[in-house]
Order: C-alpha cells, then sequence, then structure tokens
C-alpha cells in the first residue's frame, strides 16, 4: 500500500540554525511533491511544489529537495525563526489520474529563541 | 480577500443527526475538495470534484455524501451523524494538477455527542 511517513516526533532547534525535515515515501510515483504550513487551529497553507523531474527548488529560506530513486524529500528552513514553529506536511500527487494530493501525517518544528 | 470560506466553524450534533457543511471558493478553481483531519491519522481526502456536476469518491467516502451544484461551492452532508465523524473538517480547492498548491479553508470543528 502507499505509505508517505514524516517524522512523528518534534523536531527542537535554536534559532538561527538550519531546520531540515524529511519526507519518505513507498509504493508511490509522484508527479509533483508539496510542502504545507499549518499553525494550530488553522488550515494549511501551500509552500512550495516540486516536480518529479525537479532536483531542487528554493524559496526565500526555504529549499527543497526531491530524490525519486531514494523515494525521499528534504525541506529546509534556513535562518530559522521562532516564527517558524508550526507543523510541516508533505503531500504527494499522483502521476496518472485526477490531481488529488495524499498528505503525510506532518512533522512539528520548535524553533528557540 | 480571495480564498476559501468554510461555514460553520464549530458544530456540536447528536448522533442520528444531519448537516451540511458549505464550502465557498472565489478563485475560479476547477478543483475542491473535502478532508478530515483527526490526531496521529493526518489529512484523509473524503470526496472530491474536478468540476461542477461531478463528484467522486477519496479515501474515507462513507457517512458522506457531497454535491457540487455551482462551481464556487462544494457541499459536504452527514445524513446521520455517528460519533466517528467527530474530526476537524477542511475544505480546499485548486487548478487542475495542482500546480499552485492547494487553498484551504480555515477548518469546520464537528462534535458528535
Amino acid at each position: 500500500s502507499q505509505k508517505i511517513e514524516q517524522n512523528s516526533e518534534a523536531l527542537n532547534i535554536q534559532e538561527g540554525k538550519t531546520a531540515t525535515l524529511t519526507c519518505n515515501y513507498t509504493n508511490y510515483s509522484p508527479a509533483y511533491l508539496q510542502w504545507y504550513r499549518q499553525d494550530p487551529g488553522r488550515g494549511p497553507v501551500f509552500l512550495l511544489l516540486i516536480r518529479e523531474n525537479e532536483k531542487e527548488k528554493r524559496k526565500e529560506r526555504l529549499k527543497v529537495t526531491f530524490d525519486t530513486t531514494l523515494k525521499q524529500s528534504l525541506f529546509h528552513i534556513t535562518a530559522s525563526q521562532p516564527a517558524d514553529s508550526a507543523t510541516y506536511l508533505c503531500a504527494l500527487e499522483p502521476n496518472s489520474g485526477y490531481s488529488t494530493l495524499t498528505f503525510g501525517k506532518g512533522t512539528m518544528l520548535l524553533v528557540s529563541p | 480577500n480571495a480564498g476559501v470560506t468554510q461555514t460553520p466553524k464549530f458544530r456540536v450534533l447528536k448522533t442520528g443527526q444531519s448537516m451540511t457543511l458549505l464550502c465557498a471558493q472565489d478563485m475560479n478553481h476547477e478543483y475542491m475538495y473535502w478532508y478530515r483531519q483527526d490526531p496521529g491519522m493526518g489529512l484523509r481526502l473524503i470526496h472530491y470534484s474536478v468540476g461542477e456536476g461531478t463528484t467522486a469518491k477519496g479515501e474515507v467516502p462513507d457517512g458522506y455524501n457531497v454535491s457540487r451544484l455551482k462551481k464556487q461551492n462544494f457541499l459536504l452532508g452527514l445524513e446521520s451523524a455517528a460519533p466517528s465523524q467527530t474530526s476537524v473538517y477542511f475544505c480546499a480547492s485548486s487548478y487542475f494538477r495542482a500546480n499552485y498548491g492547494y487553498t484551504f479553508g480555515s477548518g469546520t470543528r464537528l462534535t458528535v455527542v
């Protein structure tokens, strides 16, 4: 069966450091991989999308890598700030059929001052 | 502000009661979705629609019905609520293939007692 795995344990880092979150998947052939941010009591907010033929995508302090051989995506936040504290979700869109996203369970990031 | 609006934000139902959750988007998106989010389970797709007048089942459709009579609206119905349907419900919308990600509403917190 298809699986998307994100570290269930919260990631605690100090302000200014780089946060790295991992998304692994099995039995899946995604066309796109997306990352979302979710704050408590709010809906997820889209951050970045990376296509299967792209290795890396950047947006301001965010960087996403996508390795279809390892079936893994890494999400980096450089120069992290307490305001980056949230749960980060990865989501995969299949290579065929309609556009529906399957989400991982998310990893909570806590950035301390 | 452009986006996805969900009503109501909170609701308590008794077992066996029915209700309809309303989702409205003003971005002219073709695709609309209903997800539920439970602790430890992540976001799971209930139903989705690829255009006005169309609906399709997602991962967890049992106990729910949907309708998309107008492009901008997507309704989620519970005919006979059960405690297992206690959850936070999120509506989302997107363009085809979600090149720009999904736009989510702020959620409806439903408790069935």
